[in-house]
């Protein structure tokens, strides 16, 4: 049973627009959210965070949005550059319980 | 900067050996952690430490064993090597119980014959 699913296992996108990789959630108890990019022969880099009590957070050109109602947070990346190819996990958090996504290969196109 | 190094970059066993992964941080965090990363599994947590010679049980502990001597040093064993422990392995840090996102090494890909 995956607590935290990510759907699309690949996304491609133009440079200069927008990346949009969605996550769901299943476990109610999760009080905080984590994006994380992994490039290939290295370990995760944590991206953003959100807690389960905002509905919103930005870090330049990344946003997460949170909508706990729907079990649904989205991380979004404007304008996309070729350095943000990627395999980017979302993760879940309670009590330094850290579930994690599948995963999702974005590859932004010049 | 945190560091967290992974002792191996590649290994490769055999069926049967005891293999150790080691991984050691030098910001002494209290927290480390074991996952295990296979394509479309994402992270799976096998061990995790949040105290010298403290340690808990992740989602898949099965087949494998910690150890941590030291507060810096946490290290994943497999007792008897199977193909299916074929893997990347990825050690994990965090300061305190507090905070959030974690800190990895480089991980090991481990191939088992």
């Amino acid at each position: 049973d995956q607590q935290v699913k990510q759907n699309s296992p690949s996304l491609s996108v133009q440079e200069g627009r927008i990346s949009i990789l969605n996550c769901d959630y299943t476990n109610s108890m999760f009080d905080y959210f984590l994006w994380y990019k992994k490039y290939p022969a290295e370990g995760p880099t944590f991206l953003i965070s959100i807690s389960s009590i905002k509905d919103k957070n930005e870090d330049g050109r990344f946003t997460v949005f949170l909508n706990k109602s729907a079990k649904h947070l989205s991380l979004h990346i404007v304008p996309s550059q070729p350095g943000d190819s990627a395999v980017y996990f979302c993760a879940g958090d309670f009590g330094q319980n850290f579930v994690f996504g599948p995963g999702t290969r974005l590859s932004v196109l010049p | 900067d945190v560091k967290v190094t992974q002792s191996s970059r590649y290994l490769v066993k055999r069926t049967g050996e005891k293999v150790f992964l080691e991984c050691v941080q030098d910001m002494d965090h209290e927290n480390m952690f074991w996952y295990r990363q296979d394509p479309g599994l994402g992270l799976r947590l096998i061990y995790f430490s949040y105290d010298v010679k403290m340690k808990e049980k992740g989602d898949i502990p099965e087949g494998y064993s910690v150890s941590r001597e030291k507060k810096e040093r946490f290290s994943l064993i497999l007792e008897s090597a199977s193909t299916n422990q074929t893997s990347m392995y990825l050690c994990a840090t965090t300061r305190t119980a507090d905070e959030g996102p974690q800190h990895f090494g480089d991980g090991t890909r481990l191939s088992i014959l």
